[in-house]
């Protein structure tokens, strides 16, 4: 089975451009996560969304982000207009289940810089 | 506050001897208890869980880790070291118990060498 496919792998842009990252989930799972990484903060969950209903957006940044997920298929997260702080790399996972059991499902990543 | 703290930043361990790396939380009650890894430039995949029952979990790749209550632990092990478990293991915690969203907390990594 395909595991979770995130697009585009890396990504460089100018600051102020808007940015669109794609994340495909695992078929079957009603659970989408999406988090960023960076060496300060760490792991940071963005949003989470069941059944395609956002659940928990509290640790969206600011109204700069916005992430969507018109089906089960998938999933977008867009920042407009992106800033060097935003450089870090953006993971999407998918789980099974109405609950949060942990059991997360990554992909890859996309490496966003920013300059 | 909830937490989950990794306390070694990095470890260094030579291929082939046994490995430990720890995973301490703070939650009221028995939490569903987690360790990731990532390899560079990959995303994290899951090596094992505890959710209940017996304290010692057996994982992919060779790791086990067992859960240890009066500790507030889930210490991560591996009896002999191979150069590919070069990577950044993560632990993490769901609070567990029943109904609800619930969100998951990481700790920070521990960034594993292995040198020959």
């Amino acid at each position: 089975d395909a595991g979770v496919i995130q697009s585009p792998r890396h990504e460089v842009t100018e600051m102020g451009q808007e940015v669109t990252l794609r994340c495909k989930p695992i078929s079957g799972h009603n659970s989408l996560f999406w988090y960023r990484q960076t060496m300060m903060r760490g792991l940071e969950l963005l949003i989470y969304f069941n059944n395609n209903v956002p659940i928990d957006d509290s640790g969206m940044p600011e109204d700069r982000f916005s992430a969507k997920m018109p089906n089960a298929s998938f999933s977008t997260l867009k920042i407009q207009p992106s800033e060097p702080r935003d450089s870090a790399v953006y993971f999407c996972a998918s789980s099974a289940g109405a609950l949060n059991t942990g059991e997360l499902f990554f992909g890859e990543g996309s490496r966003l810089t920013v300059l | 506050a909830q937490s989950v703290t990794q306390p070694d930043i990095h470890i260094t361990v030579s291929e082939g001897a046994s490995l430990e790396l720890r995973c301490n939380y703070s939650y009221g009650a028995t939490p569903y208890l987690f360790w990731y890894v990532q390899s560079p430039g990959q995303g994290l995949q899951l090596l094992l869980k505890y959710f209940s029952g017996d304290t010692l979990v057996q994982g992919i790749k060779g790791f086990e880790a067992e859960f240890k209550r009066s500790q507030s632990s889930f210490n991560l092990r591996k009896p002999s070291v191979h150069w590919s478990d070069a990577a950044e293991y993560f632990c993490a915690v769901v609070p567990g118990g029943s109904g609800g969203y619930q969100k998951v907390t990481f700790g920070t990594g521990t960034k594993l060498q292995v040198i020959p």
